[in-house]
């Protein structure tokens, strides 16, 4: 059964300050994607990063990456430079692949709450 | 603009007062799915639909009814709630298949009493 451990309930920094929120995940397939959610204050869940287990090419968007390594079978995201903005609870998620075409669902970690003080 | 669309987003209500929340998307997504969001258990999955017609249950199905009559609507049926239903509850579209993005729709707060 596919599972993601999402170690760290919760971090404060201060604004500025460099930060990385881990994610493990296990799996059997070898065929599997791997997701990032952000649910700011307002509740809402807000797509962030979708990479596939062929992929393991680091991502780079602004002040945000990805760091995908199938050895440790982690999925780690950095925030760089971090704003209050980015206050907010982090999801990381699996979902399996079959024949490209997956039943199941995206399986969620627990969440990262993370607090950004000015 | 491109959505996924609940209602109610709050409600109350008491136990064994059947209830559905009902979810709509406008993007022509042939994949469906319900999940519900408790504090330190994160979110996890109650139902989905591949297609019109078709749904199958996910991690947590017990309590909870989904039709798929239309392509762009899943209702989440409660035919007798608990108190232990109570939770945040989101609705999900994505193209294809659990495994491409997923557009949650804004969430719904239900409480059981």
């Amino acid at each position: 059964a596919q599972k993601v451990t999402q170690a760290q309930t919760e971090i404060s920094v201060v604004e500025k300050e460099d930060v990385t929120l881990d994610c493990v995940y296990e799996t059997r397939d070898t065929t599997y994607y791997l997701f990032w959610y952000k649910q700011p204050p307002s509740g809402e869940l807000v797509f962030l990063i979708r990479r596939n287990s062929f992929d393991e090419q680091n991502e780079i968007s602004g002040r945000y990456s990805w760091n995908f390594q199938k050895s440790t079978s982690s999925f780690n995201f950095t925030i760089t430079a971090s704003q209050v903005v980015d206050s907010a609870v982090y999801f990381c998620a699996l979902s399996e692949g079959y024949s490209g075409g997956g039943a199941d669902g995206l399986t969620f970690g627990k969440g990262t709450h993370l607090i950004i003080q000015p | 603009e491109a959505q996924v669309t609940q209602n109610p987003r709050y409600l109350i209500t008491v136990t064994g007062k059947k209830l559905t929340v009902t979810c709509s998307q406008n993007m022509n997504h042939e994949y469906m799915s319900w999940y519900r969001q408790d504090p330190g258990l994160g979110l996890r999955q109650i139902y989905y639909s591949m297609n019109v017609e078709v749904t199958d249950k996910g991690d947590v199905p017990e309590g909870y009814k989904v039709s798929r009559k239309e392509k762009r609507n899943f209702p989440l049926i409660l035919e007798s709630p608990s108190p232990n239903q109570t939770s945040l509850y989101f609705c999900a579209s994505s193209l294809w298949g659990g495994n491409t993005e997923a557009f949650f729709g804004q969430g719904t707060r239900l409480t059981v009493v």
